[in-house]
């Protein structure tokens, strides 16, 4: 169990518009889910987490106006990079948290965003 | 600032040889330590986590500890095979649903 998916998987989208990517915890409820982002080469750097049903913590220098986050429901947080430009490419991973105490995150595959 | 540090960067083995990946971190009031893999162009493979409470933990060829005092985990890999090749990452969780990566350690094994 714990499996956690990311779609898309991969979208080349023109500057200027928006993009949405969507996560979801496939056998579990995840009550946190978390927003990476990756440049190549590169480590993960948290974008914000989510809470469901609440609004989303963003970490220093990661604009909330950009970078939507929608965490409607247990299983299902979404990503919506708005008004893209070029700089925003990059490989977007998210994860999820369950209620155990281990508080492990389960990844997702990651989805690459590519803005021409 | 909290940090994780993994040394080396990069690092080439031939294929069969036992290896050591490290990762220190600056915050002793630590979670848990959890030990990815990740292929190129590819999300994280969970690898091993480990409680703040354990010492070790093992899945077959991989055994990964932790120090709280010294503010260290090590990733030891045995009998190393060229599927080995990947960028490992440890990412340690200080509570507060924050949880901080690494830049991780490139291995290529050779065949």
């Amino acid at each position: 169990g714990a499996v956690v998916s990311q779609h898309p998987s991969w979208v080349i989208c023109k500057s200027g518009t928006s993009v949405k990517i969507e996560c979801r915890s496939l056998d579990f409820q995840a009550t946190t889910m978390f927003w990476y982002r990756q440049f190549p080469k590169q480590s993960l750097m948290l974008m914000a987490t989510s809470n469901e049903g609440s609004k989303a913590t963003y970490e220093q220098g990661v604009e909330k106006d950009k970078f939507l986050i929608n965490h409607a429901s247990l299983t299902l947080s979404t990503l919506t990079v708005t008004s893209a430009h070029p700089e925003d490419s990059s490989f977007y991973i998210c994860s999820a948290s369950k209620t155990s105490p281990s508080y492990e995150q389960y990844f997702g595959p990651g989805t690459r965003l590519t803005v021409t | 600032k909290q940090e994780v540090t993994q040394i080396p960067a990069a690092l080439s083995v031939p294929e069969g040889e036992n290896l050591v990946l490290n990762c220190s971190f600056t915050d002793s009031a630590i979670y848990n330590l959890q030990w990815f893999r990740q292929d190129p162009g590819k999300g994280l493979t969970s690898l091993l986590l480990i409680q703040s409470s354990q010492r070790e933990q093992t899945s077959g060829r991989l055994n990964a500890s932790l120090d709280k005092s010294s503010g260290r985990s090590t990733l030891y890999i045995a009998a190393s095979q060229p599927g080995d090749s990947a960028t490992y990452l440890c990412a340690m969780y200080t509570g507060g649903f924050k949880t901080i990566f690494g830049a991780g350690t490139r291995l290529f094994v050779k065949a």
